[in-house]
């Protein structure tokens, strides 16, 4: 089946800097891609989603890259803070929503 | 509005017994979807319904079940427990209704329920 996996499982990096989280996948049919954030003890929250027609999405602070060439995604967090320390995960489905396959996560450590 | 609502949050069972698990969806939400979260798998699609109709299914032997009520809520059943079912269950729903191309939809997650199997 599908998978989606992650370069780098663990990312440290100094508050204000800018952190970028990569993702591969594997699904050429994938049309549509969603970050998702996870704290601990919490589900995961949206942070951004993309579709397959585009290839950058900016939202506050963060900004999407897809490049379906090489079937890769990225989380661009501008900026970032303490309270971005969390795991993250990318998501795809080549089903319009109804069957998503997430990735292994990265966590993001934000030091002051 | 109410998010995605789980119970129990927490729960320990023991080996071969049996557990039940409850989502309630965000109101509107037709499509719930139950996903098994560990540390060394990640996240894995346990099954999706919708309308009260599993739509997919994913690679868990036949001891997970689940099912969707007319008002959208579901549930999840796992049968004669073992150890590697510990984990933290997921539950997300979403807007997304039938197959119309462009129709996407993001999941909305639960706090999840976490089941420890001793």
């Amino acid at each position: 089946g599908e998978s989606v996996g992650l370069h780098l499982p663990t990312l440290s990096v100094q508050e204000g800097d800018n952190s970028i989280i990569n993702c591969a996948y594997s699904n050429s049919a994938s049309d549509y891609f969603i970050w998702y954030k996870q704290e601990s003890g919490k589900g995961p929250q949206f942070i951004i989603d993309i579709r397959s027609n585009m290839d950058k999405r900016q939202g506050q602070r963060v900004t999407v890259l897809l490049n379906k060439t090489v079937k890769h995604l990225s989380l661009q967090i501008a900026a970032t803070q303490p309270g971005d320390s969390a795991v993250y995960f990318c998501a795809e489905t080549a089903h319009r929503g109804d069957k998503f396959y997430f990735g292994s996560g990265t966590k993001l450590n934000v030091k002051p | 509005k109410a998010g995605v609502t789980q119970t129990p949050r927490y729960l320990i069972k023991t080996r071969g017994q049996q557990v039940t698990l409850s989502c309630s969806p965000i109101s509107g939400h037709r499509s719930v979807s139950w996903y098994q979260q560990t540390p060394g798998q990640g996240l894995q699609f346990l099954f999706e319904y919708f309308s009260e109709t599993q739509r997919n299914k994913g690679n868990f032997p036949g001891r997970f079940s689940g099912r969707q009520f007319s008002n959208s809520r579901s549930e999840m059943n796992v049968s004669t427990l073992e150890l590697g079912d510990s984990a933290l269950y997921l539950c997300a729903s979403s807007l997304v209704g039938a197959r119309t191309l462009g129709e996407t939809g993001e999941l909305f997650f639960g706090e999840g329920s976490r089941l420890t199997v001793l």
